[in-house]
């Protein structure tokens, strides 16, 4: 069975410090990975998708994620935070299901910003 | 703009009453996903069309249902409302079946049930 666990639910950082969202995944097969993000009262917008390309990933707005298969793992990181980077972060796993695909999301990784 | 459109964008009704959301999806999408977000569960996959057939289901409720119509639109029906659906229902769509492909989200319809 597929999953996708994050690690952490909230993280707090200061304007400017680097940001570590973490998120480890369970899968029988090299599985395509996402992050997307997702600001207060608005959707899910896209930051980066790994399949099995590059293990680094560059996504939007400076993030960049890096496929581990050893570790099972895909962190999405970025070097400086900004304010604007506040929201709910999800680390999502494509499951393959009866002829097609389907997204299981991770429970979400709340990112606060320190001015 | 994800290019996903959702209406409506709030919703308030009653217990018991019957509703209808609609999603159309980005142009050239074929593939329209439902998903359920609420504080207890998550964001929950409700149910999948593509090209008007019913590929996937989720976690979606025997009072939940939906279809996909000729022009790609997509609705979802929530009858026998309880206070439990109150939620932010997203519509995704993307372009195929492959597990590469991008879901691109709408920006949501909030129900709230009373």
């Amino acid at each position: 069975a597929q999953s996708v666990t994050q690690l952490d639910s909230h993280v707090s950082v200061s304007e400017g410090t680097p940001v570590l969202l973490r998120c480890n995944y369970s899968s029988s097969y090299s599985p395509s990975l996402f992050w997307y993000v997702q600001h207060p009262n608005k959707g899910l917008q896209l930051l980066l998708k790994y399949t099995s390309a590059a293990t680094l990933v560059k996504g939007i707005n400076g993030f960049e994620a890096e496929f581990k298969k050893s570790e099972t793992s895909f962190h999405l990181t970025k070097p400086s935070a900004h304010m604007s980077d506040a929201a709910e972060y999800f680390c999502v796993v494509s499951l393959a299901t009866s002829g097609t695909y389907k997204y299981i999301f991770g429970t979400g990784t709340r990112l606060k910003v320190l001015a | 703009d994800s290019g996903v459109t959702q209406t409506p964008k709030h919703l308030i009704t009653a217990t018991g009453q019957r509703v209808t959301l609609r999603c159309s999806p980005r142009s050239g999408d074929l593939s329209v996903y439902w998903y359920q977000q609420s504080l207890d569960q998550g964001l929950q996959f409700l149910i999948q069309y593509y090209n008007g057939e019913e590929r996937a289901k989720g976690n979606i409720l025997e009072r939940f249902s939906a279809q996909q119509f000729p022009d790609l639109h997509s609705e979802l029906n929530l009858s026998s409302l309880e206070l439990g659906d109150s939620a932010l229902y997203f519509c995704a769509s993307s372009v195929g079946l492959a597990g590469a492909d991008t879901q691109y989200f709408g920006p949501g319809t909030r129900l709230t049930v009373l």
